[in-house]
């Protein structure tokens, strides 16, 4: 398995402002997943892209995607308080294989 | 259902004790993980067992810490003796492995462990 990089570390922004995550990579790919962790809670799985997409989009949640730079990106639009959590990327390697997850990016939206 | 359970949530002991944390992973789920968070070395994964069998657990940190599957709906993590840098969140994750499966994870709760 292998781990991504989640940049910034942090991100402070303010309500109805967009919210963007980046995440680098190392190896191909079978997919990238994204999670999310609320304070004192589990990892909450949130979407998943495929190494043949190029974008995804789940609800406020778009999630891109970038095999030749190994990289991915996970934009909320219109960010709400609720959304304060950590946010983890975490890539798939081709056949099945564990999920390692990297230190994630903490985001707090202001009210 | 009822997702994947943990017990205790939270665990305070003294060095040198013994502590057993739960794991009650989904229903149908084959594969069980157990991962561990500090704030310092972020989200490592210890062991995960597929069909209650141990694949891999080369991230188990010393033979302080064991892990078992008995059955395909329980399983514990010890750790005998206890020290205070085993202060961590250990969660368990679960998922199943099928054709279309994309490997994602089922994550617990977490239990909050601290060690004095």
């Amino acid at each position: 398995s292998q781990q991504g990089e989640e940049d910034p570390q942090a991100l402070s922004i303010q309500e109805g402002e967009n919210a963007t995550m980046n995440c680098s990579y190392k190896t191909s790919i079978n997919n990238l997943q994204w999670y999310r962790q609320n304070s004192g809670r589990g990892l909450v799985h949130l979407i998943l892209i495929r190494s043949n997409e190029r974008e995804k989009h789940s609800g406020r949640l778009r999630v891109t995607l970038d095999t030749s730079k190994k990289s991915s990106s996970l934009l909320i639009t219109a960010s709400r308080a609720a959304d304060t959590a950590s946010y983890f990327c975490a890539p798939m390697n081709s056949g099945y294989s564990t999920l390692t997850f990297g230190k994630g990016t903490m985001l707090l939206v202001s009210p | 259902d009822a997702g994947v359970i943990q017990s205790p949530r939270h665990e305070v002991t003294e060095m040198g004790q013994e502590v057993t944390l739960r794991c009650k992973p989904i229903s149908g789920h084959d594969y069980l993980f157990w991962y561990r968070q500090t704030m310092m070395r972020g989200l490592e994964l210890l062991i995960y067992f597929n069909n209650n069998v141990p694949i891999d657990d080369s991230g188990m940190p010393e033979d302080r810490f064991s892990a078992k599957m008995p059955n395909a709906s329980f399983s514990t993590l010890k750790i005998q003796p206890s020290e205070p840098r085993d202060s961590a969140v250990y969660f368990c994750a679960s998922n199943f492995r099928a054709q279309t499966n994309t490997g994602e994870l089922f994550f617990g709760e977490g239990s909050r462990l601290t060690v004095l």
